[in-house]
Formats: C-alpha cells, structure tokens, sequence
C-alpha cells in the first residue's frame, strides 16, 4: 500500500510560469513533509520542508502547501528556470528514534522546463 | 561534494558473487539509512541506523546484510542476490529532520 502518492509521472511548463507538484498522503501519522530534488546520476538533494503544524513554507522561488485536511500537499517553483529540470520526490516522516526519522517516499514526478 | 560518498558507483555482480556496497559521511550525522530505487518504484527504506545501532530492518532478505562499523561508515555486504535486486542504492545521513537526508549518488547495481 503506498502512502505517499505522485499521480503525475511528469509535468512540462515553460520557462518564467508556474510549477506545480502534488503530493497525495494516506496516514494520518505523517507530521513531516520534505521535497527532494533529483538529477541523473546524482542522489536526491533536500529542497523543502514542512510541518505539519503549519500550512504554508517559502524558500526562494519554491513555496510548499500542506491541507491536512485533504491529506495533500504541493510544491510550487515560480519563476521556473530550465535548471529545475529534474524529478521531484515527496516524502513524508511519522517516526523517528533520536535522529534518524524514517521518511517514506512517492515515486517522483520528473519536471521539464522549457524555454 | 555532497558530503555522503558511496562505492563503488556501478556494480555488476553474478548470483553467485559476494560483494559489498560502502558509504561514508562526514557530516557528523547519527544516523544512516540505506534505500533501494527500483524503477517507476518509490524509494524504498531497507535500513535505519541510529548512533551505530539498527532500528529499522524493512523486511528486507537476508542476502543483504547491513554493517555499521561507526557512526560515520555504513556498508551493505550483498550475497546471492536474484536479477530483481537490481537497483540503485542509496545512502543516506542525518542529523536533524528538519535539513532533510543528505543522500549519497547511489550505486547502480546490476545482477546478472
């Protein structure tokens, strides 16, 4: 059963719009919500996150939304640039032991910005 | 430089092989993970340590066998592995939930 959930396998939006990417989640449990990036050949890197106490973190360009109440969230990249081309991992954390947390990860949405 | 180092970056290795995966971090993170990517799949969690010790085993087959020498060095020793375990796997270090994982760039392991 998947707990986190990417619908969309892929996305293409030009460059200088808006990006957006859906998160989907079924626990409950989930209080933690980090985006990751990811290009070829390279491990994710973290982008964002969010707590559950709250509904809305910026960095920069990428905003990230949380709805607990409809158990989803997404990630916003505005102005998107060729650079953000990449896929685009959610993931959520119930538990965690000390420092490790264990992070439950959707299956990516691979983002194309074209000029 | 990410600051988490895996090797090798490609394996090939027969069924019949044993062989090990390394992962360093010097980060002075607690914790280590280690996740398989399989295609169109979600990454999956296989191993959780926390200061050395192991918290997490996913139910993953005992033809892999983590280690966790220190704090700073993680190893997955692979031993008769089937062609399905073919996968990239990644490392992964923490400190603190809320910088996220820092990953490693994975091994790209094929079973032939």
């Amino acid at each position: 059963d998947q707990q986190v959930k990417q619908n969309s396998p892929s996305l293409s939006v030009q460059e200088g719009r808006i990006s957006i990417l859906n998160c989907d989640y079924t626990n409950s449990m989930f209080d933690y919500f980090l985006w990751y990036k990811k290009y070829p050949a390279e491990g994710p890197t973290f982008l964002i996150s969010i707590s559950s106490i709250k509904d809305k973190n910026e960095d920069g360009r990428f905003t990230v939304f949380l709805n607990k109440s409809a158990k989803h969230l997404s990630l916003h990249i505005v102005p998107s640039q060729p650079g953000d081309s990449a896929v685009y991992f959610c993931a959520a954390s119930a538990e965690r032991t000390g420092t490790a947390s264990k992070l439950t990860f959707g299956t990516g949405t691979r983002l194309q910005v074209t000029l | 430089e990410t600051g988490v180092t895996q090797t090798p970056r490609h394996l090939v290795m027969g069924m019949t092989n044993k062989k090990s995966l390394k992962c360093e971090q010097h980060l002075g993170h607690n914790a280590m993970y280690w996740y398989k990517q399989s295609a169109k799949k979600p990454l999956e969690l296989m191993f959780v340590y926390n200061f050395k010790e192991q918290t997490e085993n996913n139910s993953v087959p005992s033809r892999f066998s983590p280690e966790c020498p220190n704090s700073s060095h993680l190893f997955l020793h692979l031993h008769t592995l089937q062609p399905e375990d073919s996968a990239l796997y990644l490392c992964a270090s923490s400190q603190d939930l809320g910088e996220g994982y820092t990953f490693g760039s994975g091994t790209r392991l094929t079973v032939v």
